[in-house]
């Protein structure tokens, strides 16, 4: 089943702990993206990876690293979270570009107390 | 910076009644994509639009994209239970990889 994967799906951690969110997806997608999710704001892009080795800054890439060494995993890295960082995460991939239709994770919910 | 707004924010329809949301961006798109978000859920891909004036029918759902290619709608005739959840546009950001949620819209339905 075509599928986009993260782990956790649900974390509650301390200010300063350093955490990884992963993502895997089994479609051979070239575009991945990481996204979070407040009320009001909608979807914002975190950073998204047009291939392997090539990731780019989205909207909102402040206390956020990624890395993709691998096709089909893109993990989201807090090095240092804040309480500003807690949030509802979405990874998604999509064939080759942004302006393509993006299939989405379940989602992680992250509080940093 | 490029924006991408919805109105309204929230709507609340009796069952049966008809429901529109639209979607305005600050810069001409090359397309544009809806996205259905159920409660708890995550974002669905709905349908893709990509030509001035074009409409698209997915059953009770049509989807317009402007002639200027700045502003879309989404109308769902005669609302279900089933069609409650967040509905969102998306398109382009100033770089094709880049791309722009709106800040969704989202429907609630009474029975």
């Amino acid at each position: 089943e075509a599928q986009v994967t993260q782990n956790p799906r649900y974390l509650i951690t301390v200010t300063g702990k350093k955490l990884t969110v992963t993502c895997s997806q089994n479609m051979n997608h070239e575009y991945m993206s990481w996204y979070r999710q407040d009320p009001g704001l909608g979807l914002r892009q975190i950073y998204y990876s047009m291939n392997v080795e090539v990731t780019d800054k989205g909207d909102v890439p402040e206390g956020y690293k990624v890395s993709r060494k691998e096709k089909r995993n893109f993990p989201l890295i807090l090095e240092s979270p804040s309480p500003n960082q807690t949030s509802l995460y979405f990874c998604a991939s999509s064939l080759r570009r942004g302006s393509e239709p993006q299939h989405f994770g379940d989602g992680t919910r992250l509080s940093i107390l | 910076g490029q924006q991408v707004m919805q109105i309204p924010q929230y709507q609340h329809v009796q069952e049966g009644e008809d429901f529109t949301t639209y979607c305005n961006s600050s810069t001409t798109l090359s397309n544009i994509q809806w996205y259905k978000q159920r409660p708890g859920g995550h974002p669905v891909f709905l349908i893709q639009l990509v030509k001035s004036g074009e409409v698209k029918k997915q059953k009770r759902l049509t989807f317009q994209f402007g002639e200027a290619k700045k502003n879309s709608s989404l109308h769902i005739t005669a609302t279900q239970t089933t069609d409650v959840g967040t509905y969102f546009c998306a398109g382009p950001g100033t770089s094709y990889d880049k791309v722009i949620f709106g800040p969704g819209t989202s429907l609630s339905v009474i029975p």
